[in-house]
């Protein structure tokens, strides 16, 4: 059966620091691949898919980046956190035209 | 108008109720509709899966799709206290592996 895994599962951060989340996802090859952030009030948004190694799609401009450097790998990364960076993220797989399934989520405070 | 509207609640009903769950979405080409209950500090946990209009069910679980109302519903039977959690709807207009629109879910309380 397939499993998607994050950490760290909670992380407090200063304000400017740089970040990275990892996911991996288990059980299954080449996923779509998301990156989702829940903030309060707000809502999901999803702010970077992948469809594979390599390639990335961002949705919302803004200091955050992500990587995908192997096939069940996906990275959100920034050089810079700010305050509005705070929120819970979350990692999602599909398959090709399949339902999202989701991580357990990193909750990020930005201090 | 958002696309997806959602209202938050809360919710609180009495162990044993039926819940009524709705969405109210804008964008016609939406053709896929997804419900997810996460429960605190949780990631999102897919509850029903459905295509264009209609009815499914699973256990006490019916979902409902009004494509020319634009509205969809998620039904719970005989609800529990471990049913108590926030509910989102999602969509999309291609196949669900692309961007999924979410709702802002509704936080539902069953009390025993």
């Amino acid at each position: 059966s397939q499993t998607i895994h994050q950490w760290p599962a909670t992380l407090v951060q200063p304000v400017g620091s740089p970040l990275s989340l990892e996911c991996t996802v288990e059980g299954t090859s080449n996923p779509n691949l998301y990156w989702y952030r829940q903030a309060a009030g707000r809502g999901l948004q999803l702010l970077f898919y992948s469809v594979g190694i390599g390639q990335i799609s961002s949705e919302v401009p803004q200091n955050l980046s992500a990587s995908r450097p192997q096939d069940r790998q996906f990275i959100l990364s920034s050089k810079k956190l700010l305050l509005s960076d705070s929120g819970f993220y979350l990692c999602a797989w599909s398959v090709v035209g399949g339902e999202q399934f989701f991580g357990p989520g990193t909750r990020l405070t930005v201090l | 108008q958002k696309e997806v509207e959602q209202d938050p609640g809360p919710l609180s009903v009495p162990e044993g109720a039926i819940v009524s769950l709705n969405c109210t979405y804008s964008n016609s080409a939406f053709q896929y509709f997804m419900w997810y209950r996460q429960y605190s500090r949780k990631g999102p946990e897919l509850l029903m899966y459905t295509y264009s209009s209609g009815n499914k069910e699973d256990g006490r679980f019916t979902a409902q799709v009004d494509k020319s109302s634009k509205y969809i519903s998620l039904f719970i039977r005989d609800s529990q206290p471990s049913d108590s959690a926030t509910y989102l709807c999602a969509m999309s207009v291609g196949q669900a592996g692309t961007a999924l629109i979410f709702g802002k879910g509704t936080t539902l309380s069953v009390s025993s």
